[in-house]
């Protein structure tokens, strides 16, 4: 098994630009997540979803957007680029609420 | 929603010594709490957690102990040793029916001294 995979590892935007960050997993995990982690503020929660169709939002959503057509897929878009999004961002799965979280190897997005 | 607070954000401690991480949070309805290391450059990965219907738990070094009236749980290494060194994370779960959330603390990053 690979896990959760991530992808891209690093990547640069300009303000303005729009991406997304990919996210697979092949535990057949029903929880996914997006995390952004910066120093000093520990891993915030962006979007998650409990099940393929079903997305809701965390603590700091402005400006990403998800959607889960699939139980393996969870990506993450960033509409229009800004510098505080600048961060680390974290894939995570979970097989339930009360389980393991296992995460992705991260992505590490500088905007300018 | 729910808000998990983490102390001290950093730690320093001589090899040998212990080290203890203190967590809160604001959710009543949280039941599940896990403790996540993370090495420089790594991702995250999960040490020990415990359930809101026990007190404590034990893995070699590691405990955790949870104080549900309170709203707070800790955790506990002893012996600490060079590669203790890491960013440590709490976290707090709700149950499915209020939508699962994992929300983590700021961390703390834990330096053991040779």
């Amino acid at each position: 098994n690979a896990g959760v995979t991530q992808t891209p590892k690093f990547q640069v935007l300009k303000t303005g630009q729009s991406m997304t960050l990919q996210c697979a997993q092949d535990m057949n995990h029903e929880y996914m997540s997006w995390y952004r982690q910066d120093p000093g503020m520990g891993l915030r929660l962006i979007h998650y979803s409990v099940g393929a169709g079903i997305t809701d939002q965390g603590e700091v959503p402005n400006g990403y957007n998800v959607s889960r057509s699939t139980t393996e897929d969870f990506p993450l878009r960033l509409l229009s680029a800004a510098p505080s999004q600048t961060s680390v961002y974290f894939c995570a799965s979970r097989r339930q609420s009360g389980a393991e979280a296992f995460f992705g190897q991260g992505t590490r997005l500088t905007v300018v | 929603g729910e808000n998990v607070e983490q102390h001290p954000s950093t730690l320093s401690v001589q090899e040998g010594d212990s080290a203890v991480i203190k967590c809160t949070y604001s959710d009543s309805a949280s039941n599940y709490f896990p403790w996540y290391k993370q090495e420089l450059g790594k991702r995250p990965q999960l040490i020990i957690d415990i359930r809101s219907n026990v007190g404590e738990k034990k893995d070699q070094r590691i405990a955790v102990t949870l104080n549900k009236t309170a709203k707070h749980f800790s955790l506990h290494i002893t012996e600490t040793q060079p590669e203790d060194s890491a960013v440590y994370f709490c976290a707090a779960s709700t149950s499915y029916n209020q939508g699962g959330k994992l929300i983590f603390g700021q961390g703390t990053e834990l330096s053991v001294k040779p």
